[in-house]
């Protein structure tokens, strides 16, 4: 494809259940970068992957949640017993590589808990 | 933290007037990027400038770094209504390690 893209674009759910958030990159990026986003407020950096290299998971808020990047790809975003302060814009990024490379954004998943 | 600071938070300013928006930083950098927000979605990447570049010229975009400061500036002129958006700085330090974006500016421009 032409850019980063993520799906779902909207999500709704119930807190206490759990959510995945996809994110496909632009082909040959080695980097892949998961960012929130709350109302009218800066991004926060959750975690970034890079290459076969472990991935850097410094920003994850709390256990409840996780990212898998599969095959150097495609990553999914799990957010486990979500919560209403959980609710947020999920923007994933990617980068030809992590050494200071220019970002591109996808349109990202705006999270709702009810 | 290493993260950036924009100021100011937000500006309002007339069609055809100049907007500029600065970013600061507490620790060295190798670059620093530029990007803008439409309505909360993707960022958009504007301009990247190098620790050894103290200015460089995109368009209507001019972006200056002092590195002595820590600081860079975005100037937008000749603003138009479209340019409204937030803009967010972005530092990169070193080595395999994530860019740091600030807290943003959000620009309104007023037609």
């Amino acid at each position: 494809g032409a850019g980063v893209s993520q799906s779902p674009s909207n999500k709704v759910t119930e807190k206490g259940k759990d959510v995945e958030l996809r994110c496909d990159p632009i082909s040959g990026h080695t980097a892949l970068y998961w960012y929130r986003q709350s109302l009218g407020q800066g991004l926060e950096f959750l975690i970034y992957f890079q290459g076969n290299s472990a991935p850097d998971k410094s920003g994850l808020p709390s256990d409840r949640f996780s990212a898998e990047r599969t095959g150097g790809s495609v990553s999914t975003l799990t957010i486990q017993r979500t919560q209403q302060e959980d609710s947020a814009v999920y923007l994933c990024a990617s980068s030809l590589g992590a050494q200071g490379y220019e970002q591109y954004f996808g349109p990202g998943t705006r999270l709702t808990v009810t | 933290s290493q993260q950036g600071e924009e100021d100011p938070q937000a500006l309002s300013i007339q069609e055809g007037e100049n907007a500029t928006m600065n970013c600061s930083y507490k620790t060295s950098i190798n670059n620093l990027q530029w990007y803008r927000q439409n309505s909360g979605r993707g960022l958009v990447h504007l301009i990247l400038i190098r620790s050894n570049e103290r200015e460089k010229h995109s368009g209507r975009l001019r972006v200056t770094l002092d590195t002595s400061k820590k600081s860079s500036s975005l100037l937008i002129t000749a603003s138009r209504a479209a340019d409204t958006a937030s803009y967010f700085c972005a530092t990169y330090h070193s080595g395999n390690t994530p860019l740091v974006f600030g807290k943003g500016t959000r620009l309104s421009v007023i037609a």
